[in-house]
């Protein structure tokens, strides 16, 4: 059982360039959400996934497109990095009931340099 | 506008003494509350929670308390171990919305010998 996954660890772009964060649970867990943590500030959610084929947005979508065609996967594609989206990403997962609130747990995280 | 505020960055303690990491929420909808415990280089990881029909809740050598009528948390760690040296987050969320987390600043809280 790994948990949530996230790859790559690292990554650098430059400005412009497009990519996809990787994120995969073997939990079996219906919500999964993408974090950024930036210096001196908590995690903001960026977009999040009650189930396959459901996605919203969070506090700090703009720049990012998420899907879920699986329940294991949730990638999360940058489409023109810029600096500003240099940061610490992360994946996370948990149950949800309509209703509920439950700790969620997270991936290891992806630290994105953009240039 | 934070709805969530950490207002003490660090914490310094002694080893054996207790710790004490206070949060302070805006949002009056909030009604589940968590505390999270960050090492560098990984994701933060889950430490306890409490909802809003409570106002302590135990595990181990870890409480959390709740007041709501001064919408303030507070997390105590006694006693304290160097191995509880890390950045702790406190978040909130709505039930009745889809369990997202607003989180605060975080407070990096160091335990020496």
């Amino acid at each position: 059982n790994a948990g949530v996954t996230q790859t790559p660890k690292f990554q650098v772009l430059k400005t412009g360039q497009s990519m996809t964060l990787q994120c995969a649970q073997d939990m079996n867990h219906e919500y999964m959400s993408w974090y950024r943590q930036d210096p001196g500030m908590g995690l903001r959610l960026i977009h999040y996934s009650v189930g396959a084929g459901i996605t919203d947005q969070g506090e700090v979508p703009n720049g990012y497109n998420v899907s879920r065609s699986t329940t294991e996967d949730f990638p999360l594609r940058l489409l023109s990095a810029a600096p500003s989206q240099t940061s610490v990403y992360f994946c996370a997962s948990s149950i949800t009931i309509a209703g509920g609130s439950y700790e969620q747990y997270f991936g290891p995280g992806t630290r994105l340099t953009v240039t | 506008d934070q709805q969530v505020k950490q207002n003490s960055p660090s914490l310094s303690v002694q080893e054996g003494r207790i710790s004490i990491l206070n949060c302070d929420y805006t949002n009056s909808m909030f009604d589940y509350f968590l505390w999270y415990k960050k090492y560098p280089a990984e994701g933060p990881t889950f430490l306890i929670s409490i909802s809003s029909i409570k106002d302590k809740n135990e595990d181990g050598r870890f409480t959390v308390f709740l007041n709501k009528s001064a919408k303030h948390l507070s997390l105590h760690i006694v006693p304290s171990q160097p191995g509880d040296s890390a950045v702790y987050f406190c978040a909130a969320s709505n039930s009745g919305g889809y369990n997202k987390l607003i989180f605060g600043a975080g407070t990096r809280l160091a335990v020496h010998p």
